[in-house]
């Protein structure tokens, strides 16, 4: 089936400092979302991209869509407190129900 | 964006007992699914609940362990039925909006 490769699964950073993770597949996405999970909480979209190429930011978040539709990054400017938690990339398959397959994580802790 | 509410937002089950857990979404949408997101790791759709009709399921998961209900448009209902600890995770519903996909909160499951 297909999958979702994403990294790092996991990142040790000071506050202030910028973010990026990634993630890559062999199956071609009409559609990459990226969801923060908080403790207890379910994932929350942060962004959502649909052309290949796409650039898109959401405050101090900045994600693309790759050129090959096979990837996605996304990168944190300027890191806060609030920021720590678990990143979860997905994507949209062009065929089927409109599923979304999931990364794996990155679990994002930020020293103060 | 959709707004979700899941119930009940915890338990805790004994072995052998069954679950049901609601998905009520403020506003109608065509689709919806249920997702298991397992201790420590990512998520994986279990099943697209169709409206009217038997649910859909991933390869792995089956109608007689998850059975699904989707009386109308916004609302959805999953069993877990004869629990083990392995079914120890949290169950999210998730929606198709306008412009992405979202998540309830989350039932989180704990079978002793």
């Amino acid at each position: 089936g297909q999958q979702l490769n994403q990294s790092p699964q996991s990142m040790f950073i000071q506050e202030g400092e910028d973010v990026s993770m990634n993630c890559t597949s062999s199956s071609i996405f009409n559609t990459w979302l990226w969801y923060k999970q908080d403790p207890g909480e379910g994932p929350v979209l942060l962004i959502a991209l649909y052309k290949a190429g796409e650039l898109t930011s959401n405050g101090r978040l900045t994600a693309q869509f790759g050129i090959t539709r096979k990837d996605s990054f996304l990168n944190i400017s300027a890191s806060i407190p609030s920021d720590v938690g678990i990143y979860f990339c997905a994507g949209q398959l062009f065929e089927g129900a409109q599923k979304l397959v999931f990364g794996q994580g990155t679990r994002l802790t930020i020293n103060p | 964006s959709a707004v979700i509410s899941q119930k009940p937002s915890r338990d805790i089950c004994q072995r052998g007992t069954s679950l049901t857990i609601q998905c009520q979404v403020d506003s109608q949408v065509t689709m919806m699914f249920w997702y298991r997101q397992q201790p420590g790791q990512s998520l994986t759709l279990i099943a697209t609940a169709n409206q009217g009709s038997e649910a859909t399921y991933e390869s792995g998961f089956v109608i007689d362990k998850f059975p699904i209900s989707r009386p109308n448009l916004t609302f959805s209902t999953l069993t877990v039925s004869n629990m083990s600890p392995e079914d120890s995770s949290i169950y999210l519903c998730s929606v198709r909006g306008f412009e992405a996909i979202y998540f309830g909160e989350g039932s989180w499951l704990t079978v002793v």
